[in-house]
């Protein structure tokens, strides 16, 4: 089957303006994260959703960050009025349970 | 809170030789330890979890609770084992499992 897919793979943006990034995960995966890899930081957890339990929102950087995931499937991370720190490669995970987790390719994020 | 350290931004070893990825963790209860790498231009996998205690592609690692350590070796390195290494930990529990990585080793296999 296909793994995590994400989509776009790469999004230039200007500084403020709003991005979306989608992350399908593997069918029937309950758990779903976000992380992000910057030369900076490192690979930073960001947020983690986990069946229909309220999600870990501990890593998100700031209120411009958000993340839904509709039906327990595909999951979609905001940031608002993009800064140029935001530039980083924006990773999605998937896994069963508690199990390993399997990555995508991700979306590399430029805020030009 | 949750540390991962891995002191060596970048090793470079001649084929055949022995290779050792250093990663020291930070963790008050007994957390579960991982090595993932990422291949240039593929997405970031899974090399090794502690509990499995198996051998991929000649790696082994084993944790080393009293010295808080995760050391990464194979013992005769490959031109294909060229890649960026990520030692990272899962602190379970009420904290879910949600990773912490280290800073990443980049490994460079010299024919």
């Amino acid at each position: 089957g296909a793994g995590v897919s994400q989509s776009p793979s790469n999004k230039v943006t200007e500084k403020g303006k709003d991005v979306e990034l989608r992350c399908d995960p593997i069918s029937g995966h309950t758990a779903l994260y976000w992380y992000r890899q910057s030369l900076g930081q490192g690979l930073e957890f960001l947020i983690y959703f986990q069946g229909n339990s309220a999600p870990d929102k501990s890593g998100l950087p700031s209120d411009r960050f958000s993340a839904e995931r509709t039906g327990g499937s595909v999951s979609t991370l905001t940031i608002q009025r993009t800064q140029q720190e935001d530039s980083a490669v924006y990773l999605c995970a998937s896994s069963l349970a508690r199990s390993v987790q399997f990555f995508g390719p991700g979306t590399r994020l430029t805020v030009l | 809170a949750q540390r991962v350290t891995q002191p060596e931004k970048l090793l470079s070893v001649f084929k055949g030789a022995p290779v050792e990825l250093k990663c020291n963790y930070s963790y008050s209860g007994s957390p579960e330890l991982f090595w993932y790498v990422q291949y240039s231009r593929q997405r970031l996998q899974l090399l090794l979890r502690h509990i499995s205690r198996e051998s991929i592609k000649g790696f082994t690692a084993d944790l080393n609770k009293g010295e808080t350590s995760f050391h990464l070796k194979k013992p005769f390195a490959q031109e294909e084992d060229s890649a960026m290494y990520y030692c990272a930990l899962s602190g379970g529990g009420a904290a879910g499992n949600k990773l912490t990585f280290g800073g990443g080793t980049r490994v460079l296999v010299k024919p």
